[in-house]
């Protein structure tokens, strides 16, 4: 089983809509949730982080966290086109220092 | 706004040749860490480093890797002998925390072409 799996995409939105991430986890002790945003060749930029069950909400983004289904979600509010790159989702096992990343979901907004 | 830099932003190397990956990491962190991503997969954990020691090692940190903060400022990663499969951006990062709020930032990347 995949420690952090997100679906590929590539997922496409029209330019104002709401896109929505996903991803689930499989190590239940995990205590904290990131996403980032690596546009092509570029580095990962973090987004949002979430500890606790429930939303989090951060300008146009908001992050969602369920632990009891290990799952947590990013909502883009009034996608742009420069929101269109790779979201990484990633999390921190229990017990450890590093993060585990998911392979990413592609997002495109299109005009 | 503080942030991560690294160098050089390309390497290319010989395999078997050493090659030491540079990064000043944002100044008040007290964590830092390496990651590496090979083209079109993705970002794999390498080491993190604490108080002047290894604090985590993935399986991919073998014994042809070693971290060294030589300075106040900067971390640096070393592959003694580089293969093929070494080929990959290599990411530092750092953070002001722990586990598990361990917001990290990270770097722009080296992209390490081994030939």
């Amino acid at each position: 089983q995949k420690e952090v799996e997100q679906n590929s995409g590539p997922l496409s939105v029209p330019e104002g809509a709401i896109a929505s991430l996903n991803c689930t986890y499989s190590d239940r002790g995990s205590q904290s949730f990131f996403w980032y945003r690596q546009y092509s060749g570029k580095s990962p930029e973090l987004i949002m982080f979430i500890y606790s069950n429930g939303d989090k909400e951060d300008g146009r983004f908001t992050a969602q966290l369920n632990k009891a289904s290990q799952y947590v979600s990013l909502l883009i509010r009034d996608s742009q086109p420069s929101d269109s790159a790779t979201y990484l989702c990633a999390v921190n096992p229990f017990g450890n220092e590093k993060l585990t990343f998911g392979t990413g979901t592609r997002l495109t907004i299109i005009p | 706004e503080p942030e991560v830099t690294q160098t050089p932003s390309h390497q290319v190397t010989q395999m078997g040749q050493e090659v030491i990956l540079r990064c000043v990491p944002i100044s008040n962190h007290l964590y830092f860490y390496w990651y590496r991503q090979i083209l079109g997969q993705k970002v794999e954990f390498l080491v993190s480093f604490y108080n002047n020691e290894i604090s985590e090692k993935s399986e991919i940190f073998d014994d042809q890797f070693s971290v060294e903060r030589p300075d106040g400022s900067n971390f640096t990663l070393k592959i003694r002998s580089t293969k093929l499969e070494d080929s990959a951006m290599y990411f530092c990062a750092s953070s002001s925390g722990g586990a598990p709020y361990n917001e990290q930032f990270f770097g722009p990347g080296t992209r390490l072409t081994v030939l």
